[in-house]
């Protein structure tokens, strides 16, 4: 089974700010494969990412991820006071589904 | 309106057995792979259950094998998980989702709000 291990736990930073999000898999998985969700306190998980680096529908483009084999990361150009959120990757391999344990972008 | 819809969730005692439903609307629902994830209070997501659109394959997270059973009625346009032998560290927030293609891409791309599991004595 993969391990999807994200780094940091927590992120503090401030608007404006560029936020860098790691995602370190326990074994090579697809780009294809790979995602990142967004989830706000009380909300449902928001899909941002899809193989790897294609935003999905009405994502901002200061989203953006990068990544393939073991490591990927997720890219916030410049954060706006919606995107503090926790960030979690995503991937399918097999017969498995698995989630990284978050990264939470919170306001420094 | 495209939207999942999770019911069934409510409080039990360990050792008990619970149903979960996912009522579909707004797309084709047979021909999507449906899965369940769930999180605990204050935790992360975690991978459940999944099963193809035809319902020819089921896949569980080790943590549920032999306990939980997915399966679905798609002249129903619903999902079900069938949680039997439930233990405390099965209290979560259950959601729906649903499996979507995209070229070569695959990825959760719809989500139900989630319906509760409380698992205590």
């Amino acid at each position: 089974e993969v391990v999807l291990t994200q780094s940091p736990g927590t992120l503090s930073l401030s608007p404006g700010e560029r936020a860098t999000l790691s995602c370190r898999a326990s074994q090579s998985v697809s780009s294809s494969y790979l995602a990142w969700y967004q989830q706000k306190p009380g909300q449902t998980p928001r899909l941002l990412i899809y193989g790897a680096s294609r935003r999905a529908t009405g994502i901002p483009d200061r989203f953006s991820g990068s990544g393939s084999g073991t490591d990927f990361t997720l890219t916030i150009s410049r954060l706006e006071p919606e995107d503090f959120a926790v960030y979690y990757c995503y991937q399918h391999g097999g017969s498995t589904w698995t989630f990284g344990q978050g990264t939470k972008v919170e306001i420094k | 309106q495209v939207q999942l819809v999770e019911s069934g969730g409510g409080g039990v005692q360990p050792g008990r057995s619970l149903r979960l439903s996912c009522a579909a609307s707004g797309f084709t629902f047979s021909t999507f792979g449906m899965h369940w994830v769930r999180q605990a209070p204050g935790k992360g997501l975690e991978w459940v259950a999944g099963i193809w659109h035809d319902e020819r394959e089921e896949y569980y997270a080790d943590f549920v094998k032999g306990r939980f059973i997915i399966f679905r009625d798609n002249s129903k346009s619903t999902l079900y998980l069938q949680m039997n032998s439930l233990r405390v560290e099965d209290a979560a927030v259950y959601y729906c989702t649903r499996d979507r293609w995209e070229g070569y891409e695959k990825f959760f791309d719809l989500w139900g709000r989630g319906t509760l599991v409380s698992v205590s004595s």
